[in-house]
């Protein structure tokens, strides 16, 4: 089965920007979507299909999907950008929706 | 505005069964699907399956196949999600999301399920 793979976690000083990445085979080849989660909430979709942003979300996110490697990235990072990110895609091969580990950014 | 809410907390026995509910509103509940994620105390976000609200079609992860039924009523604009056999792994919170499709754009508050003797 398809496997995502995320660093466990980032650091960034407020201000900087963060970068967080989601591996997969050939994931440049799928559509990869970004879900953020902050402790004892439900995750928030922050990214659809590579770098489409939903109403609401600050064009401080975007993303990026290329080759082996997604890419989302957090401009002017805030105290409140402090969750749990992942990122997902839907695998043909199986009809599953699949989920990287997770990241924690930390600020 | 779109809402997806979900039934209250269940403790449950190991083997016994657990049923949540996911009632939808603020859409056309048939033109899309609901799918099912949980999320163990401390882990990542783990997909379950999926409904079609209009077809009634359902897929399932392997890792679940044959211990999870999903269905829904459209009459009431509800989808469930059965989970039988449950094992102390299966403590966790249970969040059902609208299928966009492909991204889960709207997600229920979450159902803590705690299995415990």
């Amino acid at each position: 089965s398809y496997v995502l793979t995320q660093a466990p976690s980032v650091s960034v000083a407020p201000g900087k920007t963060a970068r967080i990445t989601c591996g997969g085979n050939n994931i440049g080849s799928k559509s990869v979507h970004w879900y953020q989660q902050k402790p004892g909430q439900a995750p928030v979709l922050v990214i659809y299909y590579d770098g489409d942003r939903p109403s609401g979300i600050p064009e401080r996110f975007s993303g990026s999907n290329s080759g082996n490697t997604a890419t989302l990235t957090i401009s002017r990072v805030e105290a409140g950008d402090e969750a749990d990110y992942y990122c997902q895609v839907w695998d043909n091969s199986s009809d599953h929706v699949v989920f990287g580990g997770g990241t924690k950014l930390s600020v | 505005q779109v809402q997806l809410v979900q039934s209250g907390a269940e403790v449950k026995k190991p083997g016994a069964s657990v049923k949540v509910s996911c009632k939808a509103s603020g859409y056309s509940f048939t033109s899309f699907a609901i799918d099912w994620v949980r999320q163990a105390p401390g882990q990542g976000l783990e997909w379950m399956g999926w409904i079609h609200a209009g077809t009634g079609d359902t897929k399932f992860s392997q890792k679940f196949q044959g211990r999870v039924t999903i269905t829904r009523d459209t009459s009431a604009s509800t989808a469930y999600m059965e989970l039988r056999s449950l094992r102390y792994e299966d403590t966790a919170v249970y969040y059902c999301a609208r299928d966009a499709p492909g991204d889960l754009d709207y997600w229920g508050q979450g159902t803590l399920v705690t299995v415990s003797s």
